[in-house]
């Protein structure tokens, strides 16, 4: 079967770093991708990553290794805007766009 | 540009009955087209996904259905609606290749 594995909920300080991590078990891979949802909004998409290593997008990051089926978002310099569900997805071979069941990110003052 | 649209915005219907959810996207051809359920507080389950016209691929047995009459229209519908329908139904895109999805703005259904 198909599943993706993510935290249910991380907690950070405002200006500090948090790693969101995300493994994956698919019928095929065809990339990881990063959603952010607020809350009663749609989801929005933050970083893509086809090939292993780290993607850099201002201060998201996010990274994959394929051979370990795991990969991380990396948020740097944590704004109260921040707090909100982050979804990972892998694309399988059939166009298939799964996501995982979110992790929810509160920032504190 | 691209831009995506979905309604109604937000409805409350009773258990039986019928329901219609309509998704068209601007600016582009040939989408990939898909809809997802997103419970309270979960995560986002693909319902169906569409690479062209009339091609409905269904990923959840359920009493929905989906059709995509023209390139770039995508309709979720129920004959008969359950309580468990209840839900964030999200409509999306994806162009050919491409691995971004863009979603509509989400229609909120409470079933009652």
């Amino acid at each position: 079967g198909q599943s993706l594995e993510q935290p249910s909920e991380v907690t950070a300080v405002e200006g500090a770093i948090v790693q969101i991590n995300c493994t994956y078990q698919t019928s095929g891979f065809y990339g990881l991708s990063w959603y952010q949802q607020h809350d009663g909004g749609a989801p929005t998409f933050l970083s893509y990553n086809g090939l292993d290593g780290l993607e850099e997008t201002g201060r998201f990051s996010s990274f994959l290794s394929r051979s370990d089926s795991y990969g991380y978002l990396l948020l740097q310099e944590l704004q109260m805007k921040d707090s909100a569900s982050y979804f990972c997805a892998v694309r399988d071979s059939s166009y298939k766009l799964i996501f995982g069941s979110g992790t929810r990110l509160l920032v504190r003052p | 540009s691209q831009t995506i649209h979905q309604w109604p915005a937000t409805l409350v219907q009773p258990v039986g009955s019928p329901l219609s959810l309509e998704c068209t996207v601007e600016g582009t051809s040939n989408p990939n087209l898909y809809w997802y359920r997103q419970a309270a507080g979960r995560g986002l389950q693909l319902l169906f996904y569409s690479v062209g016209i009339g091609q409905i691929s269904s990923e959840v047995p359920q009493n929905l259905s989906a059709s995509r009459p023209q390139d770039r229209q995508f309709i979720l519908s129920s004959k008969k609606l359950l309580l468990s329908d209840s839900g964030f139904y999200l409509c999306a895109w994806v162009s050919g290749g491409a691995n971004v999805l863009t979603f509509g703005a989400g229609s909120r259904l409470t079933v009652l």
